[in-house]
């Protein structure tokens, strides 16, 4: 058991372009969360997967952002037309069986939009 | 929206001293407590948990205490270390949701 892994570690990007983001979770881990941080705040729910489906999404999560997790176990996180406000650490986190336990997470991946 | 702070943003100990970190929650419907230690450039780890069915929890060198009357969170580090300076987070799970809420963050600086 590896832990979480996310990559790429860090991105830059230019304004406007698209950016895609991968989560591999413990494996077993049924339940996948994305989070978004920002420096010097605690991270902010973005999404939840239980399996393959999509059972909750934040209001932050505009349209620019899809969250997929096409087979249960890996996650992407892509962001489209990127602006500078979605400079930032995604966290990926995943946890198990039972219901409402810890959530493990990633190192994250830093992005910054230039 | 879900309100989760801490008392204090920053806290500095001597080592070899004990460390009290303090947060408070805002809803009533959360029932389930997480403490994570997060160093600079590493994703949030996770310390200790608590359900709202205990008063108190003990792992490690770490004692986590709730307080559901005031809604209140406490986690206690004996005998501190260098390497336990970090940013510590509570965070706040709510019956209703699956999601975590978490606070700012207290940022804990131990003095050799």
């Amino acid at each position: 058991d590896t832990g979480v892994s996310q990559n790429p570690r860090h991105k830059i990007t230019k304004r406007g372009q698209n950016v895609t983001f991968r989560c591999d979770p413990i494996s077993e881990h049924n339940r996948l969360y994305w989070y978004r941080q920002t420096l010097g705040q605690g991270p902010e729910f973005l999404t939840y997967f239980q399996n393959e489906a999509q059972l909750e999404k934040s209001r932050l999560l505009s349209d620019r952002f899809s969250a997929e997790r096409p087979k249960g176990s890996f996650s992407t996180l892509e962001i489209q037309r990127t602006e500078q406000g979605d400079s930032a650490m995604y966290l990926c986190a995943s946890s198990g069986a039972p219901f409402r336990t810890e959530a493990f997470f990633g190192q994250g991946t830093r992005l910054t939009v230039v | 929206g879900e309100s989760v702070g801490l008392h204090l943003p920053t806290l500095s100990v001597q080592e070899g001293d004990n460390s009290i970190i303090n947060c408070a929650y805002s809803n009533s419907a959360s029932d389930y407590f997480i403490w994570y230690k997060q160093e600079s450039g590493k994703g949030p780890q996770f310390i200790i948990d608590i359900r709202s069915n205990m008063d108190k929890r003990q792992g490690q060198r770490v004692t986590v205490l709730l307080n559901k009357t005031v809604k209140h969170l406490s986690l206690q580090i004996a005998a501190t270390q260098p390497g336990d300076s970090a940013v510590y987070f509570c965070a706040e799970n709510p019956n209703t949701g699956n999601q975590f809420y978490f606070g700012t963050g207290t940022s804990l600086t131990v003095i050799p």
